[in-house]
C-alpha cells in the first residue's frame, strides 16, 4: 500500500525558532492533510491541500502541496511551548472515498 | 456544532474477549472511519461507513467488525482479543461530500492483558 515516509522523526528547537518538517510518498496523492496530536487525544485538522502547488496558511502554519504531488510541507514560525505535539500528514488511501493513511509523524519538541 | 466523540475513555480486557467501543459523529457529517494507534505510529485505518455499509476496509482481520446506526453514530467490535489489539482507537467523522477532511475524537485506549 501506500506508505508516507515524514522527517525529520523528532526536533528539539528553542522557542522563538521556525520549524519546518515534510512528508513524501512513493506515489502521487491528489490531497495533503496535516494533523497535530497531543497527548492523550485525537489528531486535530490543520490544514488541508488539494491542489499542486497549494500553499496555505493558518496563522503560524503554512504548508505547501508539492509540485511533483508526491511531497508536502509544513512550516511553523516563532514556535511557541504550545507547538509541542507530534505532527502528522496524511492522504487518500485510494479507491474513492476512503480512509487515510498515515505517516510515522514529527515529534516536535520545544526547549524554553 | 458538537465534536466527535467516543466511549469509553479507557478499557482493559483479558486476551480472548470481546469489545464494543463507540463513537457519535461530528453534526452534519454522515461518514465514520476508525483507526487503530499502536504506540509511537501513525493511525491505520481499519474501516469506513457510510449509510450504514463498510466502504473500505483496510488491513485488518475479519474479528474486526462495525456498524453504523440511522444517526451515523457507530461502534467497533473486536472478537477473541489478541494482546497485539492493545492500542489508542480512533474515530473520525466526515462528510462523504466534502473531500478527504476527517475529524477524530479523543479515543479510547484498550489495554488487553
Amino acid at each position: 500500500g501506500q506508505q508516507l515516509n515524514q522527517s525529520p522523526q523528532s526536533m528539539f528547537i528553542q522557542e522563538g525558532e521556525d520549524v519546518s518538517m515534510n512528508c513524501t510518498s512513493s506515489s502521487i496523492f491528489n490531497t495533503w492533510l496535516w494533523y497535530k496530536q497531543d497527548p492523550g487525544e485525537g489528531p486535530v485538522l490543520l490544514i488541508a491541500l488539494y491542489k499542486a502547488g497549494e500553499l496555505t496558511s493558518n496563522g503560524r502554519l503554512t504548508a505547501q502541496f508539492g509540485t511533483t504531488r508526491k511531497d508536502s510541507f509544513l512550516n511553523i514560525s516563532a514556535s511557541i511551548p504550545s507547538d509541542v505535539g507530534i505532527y502528522f500528514c496524511a492522504g487518500p488511501r485510494g479507491g474513492g472515498a476512503d480512509g487515510l493513511t498515515f505517516g510515522k509523524g514529527t515529534h516536535l519538541i520545544i526547549q524554553p | 456544532e458538537t465534536g466527535v466523540t467516543q466511549s469509553p475513555t479507557h478499557l482493559i480486557k483479558t486476551r480472548g474477549q470481546q469489545v464494543t467501543l463507540r463513537c457519535s459523529s461530528q453534526s452534519g457529517h454522515n461518514t465514520v472511519s476508525w483507526y487503530q494507534q499502536a504506540l509511537g505510529q501513525g493511525p491505520q485505518f481499519i474501516f469506513q461507513y457510510y449509510r450504514e455499509e463498510e466502504n473500505g476496509r483496510g488491513n485488518f482481520p475479519p474479528r474486526f467488525s462495525g456498524l453504523q446506526f440511522p444517526n451515523y453514530s457507530s461502534e467497533l467490535n473486536v472478537n477473541a482479543l489478541e494482546l497485539d489489539d492493545s492500542a489508542l482507537y480512533l474515530c473520525a467523522s466526515s462528510l462523504r461530500e466534502g473531500g478527504y477532511e476527517q475529524y477524530f475524537g479523543p479515543g479510547t485506549r484498550l489495554t488487553v492483558t
